[in-house]
Formats: structure tokens, sequence, C-alpha cells
């Protein structure tokens, strides 16, 4: 089974569209996270979620919003498309107590905007 | 903030040579130090960490030590294999479990 699963594994859309991102996980963590890798491989935090909550938003516009449905499952809403949104989006989880120095990564999703 | 800076590549070796990727970072305390590994076409995957000053983490014959007085966590294997060629990523962890990476350094072992 697949600690970490994301959907679709590529995405090819127009500027303008929404799309979204599915993230499931089936480790038990509390805690998930959106990464973002751009072109030159360079990885940066989105956002944190910890039982469903947002706790941190790393100054993501707000055509981003992810929702937490259940704990197992964190999805990524893209509103309005841009170029710059192309990107590898990454999918984390990380559990309590001494696991949480260890992040667990999806495989990512190639997010194409023509 | 914190930040972490690490060698740019590509680092290109022949098989069974030596490698050392250089890391160094800068924040407020002692964080938890980590190196990741993404495979081509692949998520990240945790390699090693050091948790403590002087703490050598390893796996898969990669070694790093933590060095407070260089601020440094510099990754090294004796003898690199072709399976090795991958991208390598160093973070330390900030508050609230937050990853912070370096830009990512690609290696290419060639047989």
């Amino acid at each position: 089974d697949t600690a970490v699963s994301q959907t679709p594994k590529y995405l090819v859309t127009q500027m303008g569209n929404d799309k979204s991102i599915k993230c499931e996980q089936n480790l038990g963590h509390d805690t998930m996270y959106w990464y973002k890798q751009d072109s030159k491989k360079f990885l940066k935090i989105m956002f944190s979620y910890n039982n469903k909550e947002l706790i941190i938003n790393e100054t993501v516009p707000n055509r981003f919003s992810p929702k937490s449905p259940d704990k197992a499952h964190l999805n990524l809403h893209i509103n309005s498309l841009e170029l710059g949104d192309s990107a590898v989006y990454f999918c984390a989880t990380a559990g309590e107590g001494t696991l949480t120095d260890t992040q667990y990564f999806g495989p990512g999703t190639r997010l194409t905007v023509l | 903030g914190d930040s972490v800076t690490q060698m740019e590549g590509p680092v290109t070796l022949s098989e069974e040579a030596f490698l050392t990727i250089n890391c160094t970072y800068t924040a407020t305390g002692y964080p938890s130090l980590f190196w990741y590994v993404q495979y081509p076409g692949e998520g990240l995957q945790l390699l090693l960490k050091a948790t403590k000053a002087d703490d050598k983490g390893s796996n898969k014959g990669f070694e790093a030590t933590y060095r407070k007085e260089t601020t440094s966590f510099h990754l090294e294997k004796g003898s690199v294999q072709v399976s090795d060629s991958a991208v390598y990523f160093c973070a330390l962890r900030r508050a609230g479990n937050m990853l912070t990476f370096g830009g990512g350094t690609r290696l290419m072992v060639k047989p």
C-alpha cells in the first residue's frame, strides 16, 4: 500500500481554469503539508494542516485553497490558474512525538499551465 | 529567518568515487537537520538525519555529521553507485515542524 498518494500525477490545463489536486495518506498521521517545487527543483512549503485545521499558510496567494475533509486527506484547489503556477506539487505527512522529525512525501503532481 | 545553502550541481562522478555535497545552515538555536533524496520521477525520501550537535546520521553508506561550530551538515559517501544518481536536499526543521530546504544538488554517477 502506498503511504502517501496523490492524484492526478500529471495535470495540463489552460490559464484561468480551476483545478484540484488530491492527497491521501494511510499512515494515521495528524499533520499534512503541501509543497511546491519549481523548475529549478527549489522546494517551498505552502501549507501545514494538523487534525484538519490550517496551521501555517506561507504567504500563498488566496487563489490556493487547501481543504481537509478528514485526517487522511488534504486536497489543494487552485482558482484562476496562472503560468507561474506550473510546478510539481508534493503532499507530505508527519506523525506525533519523536515521529514528527520525519516527513513522508507523496510522488508529486506535475501541473502545467498553458 | 532560517535558511539552508547547498552546493550547486550537477555533481558528476564515476562509479566508486568519493562523494561530498556541502550544506550549511542559518538558524536560531539548534534545529534538527536532514538529508532527503529525490529519485527521478519520485517524491522525496528521508535519507538520514541528526537531531543535535555532533550527531552523525547514516544510511545506505551515506553519512553526515551535525557541526554546530561551522553550522554545516555535509553529506558524504565513500563509494557511489549509478543507482545513487538523484537530487539531494539538505533541510532543517524549524518551529511548527516545518522543513526549510536547500536548493537541491543533482548527482550523476557514470559507470
